[in-house]
């Protein structure tokens, strides 16, 4: 059971926008930065967001992340096929004095 | 360009012990914090220990406190995970990842990662 949730799965069709949430509490989402990851398979995660909202250089403007309370959503428009892969959300628990990982939600471009 | 190379992984029987390293180039390692994170087979990603840049404060997972020690050294640019009285469920691929900042902030880069393999 991960302290962040996140739904198992998403899907959506090329160029759809899709939705993918991640609910915490006060000690990790409430109080810290959100990061979120993109996995492809087989391959080590890649930072998509950082600090909430922030896009590294080279990740698309089709990413946007926020923040609101204890929960972050990560968005993704204008879909495309390569954007099938795992995402996970992430931050830091101040109770926990560590950092806790999203289950993780599968994408599936239809 | 930021690199992590792990390295150390392979097959230990449980009980047993294994230290993982991941050398770092392309930034100023001792001015970050780095963490290890692992993913078991067809599972998500597990936050394992993080340490401050200078090394003097280290954080750890419950699963592992206790058994894993995180250490660095800064004159080598290289990561290191001690791993003793290794169980079948700390079998997972291990990444090195760079803080953006300090061990509270988020990784930024991550290395290719290396599989342990805990089984008799």
């Amino acid at each position: 059971q991960s302290v962040l949730t996140q739904s198992p799965s998403a899907s959506g069709t090329p160029g759809q926008r899709v939705t993918i949430s991640c609910s915490g509490s006060s000690s990790n989402i409430g109080s810290n930065y959100v990061y979120w990851y993109q996995q492809l398979p087989g391959t080590a995660p890649k930072l998509l967001i950082y600090r909430n909202n922030q896009r590294p250089s080279g990740v698309p403007d089709r990413f946007s992340g926020s923040k609101s309370g204890t929960s972050a959503s990560l968005a993704i428009s204008g879909l495309r096929s390569e954007d099938e892969a795992d995402y996970y959300c992430a931050t830091w628990d101040d109770s926990l004095s560590g950092r806790v990982f999203g289950g993780g939600t599968k994408l599936t471009v239809l | 360009e930021v690199q992590l190379l792990e390295s150390g992984g392979g097959l230990v029987q449980p009980g047993g012990s294994l230290r993982l390293s991941c050398a770092a180039s392309g930034f100023t390692f001792s001015s970050y914090a780095v963490s290890w994170v692992r993913q078991a087979p067809g599972k998500g990603l597990e936050w394992v220990s993080g340490i401050s840049g200078s090394g003097r404060s280290t954080y750890y997972a419950d699963s592992v406190k206790g058994r894993f020690t995180i250490s660095r050294d800064n004159s080598k640019n290289t990561l290191y995970l001690q791993m003793n009285s290794l169980r079948a469920g700390d079998t997972a691929v291990y990444y090195c990842a760079k803080a953006e900042t300090t061990v509270t902030t988020g990784s930024d880069y991550w290395g290719q990662g290396t599989l342990v393999t805990v089984s008799s």
